[in-house]
């Protein structure tokens, strides 16, 4: 099935630092969604985005849908223990819903 | 998040026997989906329903199969389990009129 390409694959920064990661696609989303997965459970949603340019914050996150359509980029601010976990965007196109392949962060104390 | 329950979360099973996980959801949304997930392959469309009796299939349907008599259960049925179905399985349902996908929390399965 279609992948999104999500970079980096991992991160290991130290507690307070940001982070930013990014997804692309060769053909672009009307939605990008990002996720968190924290070990041993499923996928939480974090952020939705609906429109070109679109900045959206949810805390310490925000995240962007880029103006090409088919790119969304991931920020965290001030990174803290509990944000390590897996990030995935997504996309939906039809019935169904394409996933990057993920970015592990590692969060130092 | 969105009411989804999924059982067992955890089995372990021996190759050849049949296996069902359940996935329900106490809201009435139109589509749910399986997925598979396992280390360097990130999640995989197992299969999808689109309403009770419709179904179709995803890009790793093979040796699994699915029902939906009612709105609120989606199973999945794993006909004669094999070792490389172990993997860890979510069950998820999208929301239309967000067009946001929201999960439950995992089954593990182990066949030996």
């Amino acid at each position: 099935g279609q992948q999104l390409n999500q970079s980096p694959q991992s991160m290991f920064i130290q507690e307070g630092e940001d982070v930013s990661m990014n997804c692309t696609s060769s053909s672009i989303f009307n939605t990008w969604l990002w996720y968190k997965q924290d070990p041993g459970e499923g996928p939480v949603l974090l952020i939705a985005l609906y429109k070109a340019g679109e900045l959206t914050s949810n805390g310490r996150l925000t995240a962007q849908f880029g103006i090409t359509r088919k790119d969304s980029f991931l920020n965290i601010s001030a990174s803290i223990p509990s944000d390590v976990g897996i990030y995935f965007c997504a996309g939906p196109r039809g019935n169904q819903f394409y996933f990057g392949t993920g970015t592990s962060l590692t969060v130092i104390p | 998040d969105a009411g989804i329950t999924q059982s067992p979360r955890h089995k372990v099973t021996e190759t050849g026997t049949p296996v069902t996980l359940r996935c329900h959801q106490t809201e009435n949304h139109r589509y749910m989906y399986w997925y598979r997930q396992d280390p360097g392959h990130g999640l995989r469309l197992i299969h999808y329903s689109y309403g009770v009796k419709d179904t179709d299939k995803g890009e790793v349907s093979d040796g699994y199969s699915v029902s939906r008599s009612k709105t609120e259960d989606f199973l999945l049925t794993l006909e004669s389990a094999t070792s490389s179905q172990t993997s860890v399985y979510f069950c998820a349902l999208a929301v239309q009129s967000t067009d946001t996908q929201y999960f439950g929390p995992g089954t593990r399965l182990t066949v030996l």
